[in-house]
């Protein structure tokens, strides 16, 4: 199996909290990680690509310091959206992908509802 | 910058008969292909790849074909079930971009008993 365990799966803040979400691998070593964003209606659209011990690497147009990443292990990555916002308001999922060579599919977490008030 | 298309937002089929769904891409860089299916308020689920070295790949009631000269791949299920309905999204990634993900933007399939 590929289990990835995303929590929490549902966040209500005021506005200007910083919420954490975790993204875990159960049953796999995970080099890489990676965080989406979902709008209503729309696809998913890769915000940061998180490597084991190095930086993560942002997409263009995702500020890194409202959305602070860390992959300290490799088996968790977290996402930090700082001082959020009512426009941070979205669904958030995490996708974690083997540690082997050659392709491997992304196994993605059950995302979390992020409601900022 | 839209480097995977699903054209087709939508899709119903009757129960038991053959559902296809389309996804073409831009980027001939891409060398590796996935389909996922996703329930509203869930993470996608990975269903089945393809590499580029292939032009079809069988999983069951699932099959995924390539035509890397068109840059066009698709999703056909046979025989449907009505616990096939869901979102499905294409996705495309490649060496070249340390293997992340691009996704459609997914078509909505509802099967019909």
């Amino acid at each position: 199996g590929a289990v990835v365990s995303q929590h929490p799966s549902w966040v209500i803040c005021k506005s200007g909290t910083s919420v954490k979400i975790e993204c875990r691998s159960l049953d796999f070593q995970a080099t890489t990680m990676f965080w989406y964003r979902q709008f209503p209606k729309q696809s998913l659209m890769l915000m940061a690509t998180s490597n084991e011990g190095s930086k993560a690497t942002y997409e263009q147009g995702v500020e890194k310091d409202k959305f602070l990443i860390n992959h300290a292990s490799l088996t968790l990555s977290t996402l930090t959206v700082t001082s959020a916002h009512p426009e941070d308001s979205s669904f958030y999922i995490c996708s974690a992908r083997k540690r082997d060579n050659g392709n491997q599919p992304q196994h993605f977490g059950d995302g979390t509802r992020l409601s900022i008030l | 910058d839209q480097q995977v298309k699903q054209n087709s937002p939508s899709l119903s089929v009757q129960e038991g008969r053959i559902s296809i769904l389309n996804c073409d891409y831009t980027n001939s860089m891409f060398d590796y292909f996935l389909w996922y299916k996703k329930y509203p308020a869930e993470g996608p689920t990975f269903l089945i790849s393809i590499s580029s070295i292939k032009d079809k790949n069988e999983d069951g009631r699932f099959t995924v074909f390539l035509n890397k000269s068109a840059k066009h791949l698709s999703l056909h299920i046979v025989p449907s079930q009505p616990g096939d309905s869901a979102v499905y999204f294409c996705a495309a990634s490649g060496i070249y971009n340390n293997n992340d993900m691009r996704f459609g933007a997914g078509t909505r399939l509802t099967v019909k008993p």
